[in-house]
């Protein structure tokens, strides 16, 4: 099975700060990979499927890079909405994996 | 618009059943590929499900053997039937649909809490 592992834990930034999250998989996943946000008691929402493609609909300071197996989110200009918790997941076999996600806090 | 509404959860003794419900609009069920994604309380996200337009399915290895997906496409409706549940699969479900590929997900429902507890 895959292992998705993300980096921080846990962020502390400011609005307009420009914040990065990494990915790693524990073997080659080609681009399958999504980002997704979640905020409390609520759904996850994607960003970025295929490693950088922004779905619809989501600002572009959401962007998505990598391939193989590193791959980064970035939030080019923290607005007050995107303090979340963001996972990364695998898709490119089964069993589809998560990431154990990364906290986003208000610094 | 794409709406998925999730129902049918509860609480439930260990070793118990229960059949979970997602009811799809905006989109048809039969040529889409649907899944089941669950939260542990404050814990993260977890693949549960997964069935392919053509009705194949795969599942994770923590729900294999219990956990049966199905969907009806005359009614546009996706379940998930819980089988000999144990504490371990008290969470959230989230039904969620994915894009062109499989398994990306690009909508979800709001989800339905599972209790398992004696």
């Amino acid at each position: 099975d895959i292992q998705m592992t993300q980096s921080p834990s846990t962020l502390s930034a400011s609005v307009g700060d420009r914040v990065t999250i990494t990915c790693r998989a524990s073997q080659s996943i080609n681009n399958w990979l999504a980002w997704y946000q979640q905020k409390p008691g609520k759904a996850p929402k994607l960003l970025i499927y295929k490693a950088s493609s922004l779905e619809s609909g989501v600002p572009s300071r959401f962007s998505g890079s990598g391939s193989g197996t590193e791959f980064t989110l970035t939030i080019s200009s923290l607005q007050p909405d995107d303090f979340a918790t963001f996972y990364c997941q695998q898709y490119n076999s089964y069993p589809v994996a998560f990431g154990q996600g990364t906290k986003l806090e208000i610094k | 618009e794409v709406q998925l509404v999730e129902s049918g959860g509860g609480l439930v003794h260990p070793g118990g059943s229960l059949r979970l419900s997602c009811a799809a609009s905006g989109f048809t069920v039969s040529s889409n590929f649907m899944s089941w994604v669950r939260q542990a309380p404050g814990k993260g996200l977890e693949w549960v499900s997964v069935i392919y337009s053509g009705g194949d399915t795969y599942y994770a290895d923590s729900v294999k053997g219990r956990f049966t997906i199905s969907k009806d496409n005359l009614k546009n409706m996706l379940y998930l039937e819980l089988n000999s549940l144990n504490l371990e699969d008290t969470a959230v479900y989230y039904c969620a649909k994915s894009g062109e590929q499989c398994c990306d997900f690009h909508n979800w429902g709001q989800g339905t809490l599972v209790t398992v507890s004696s």
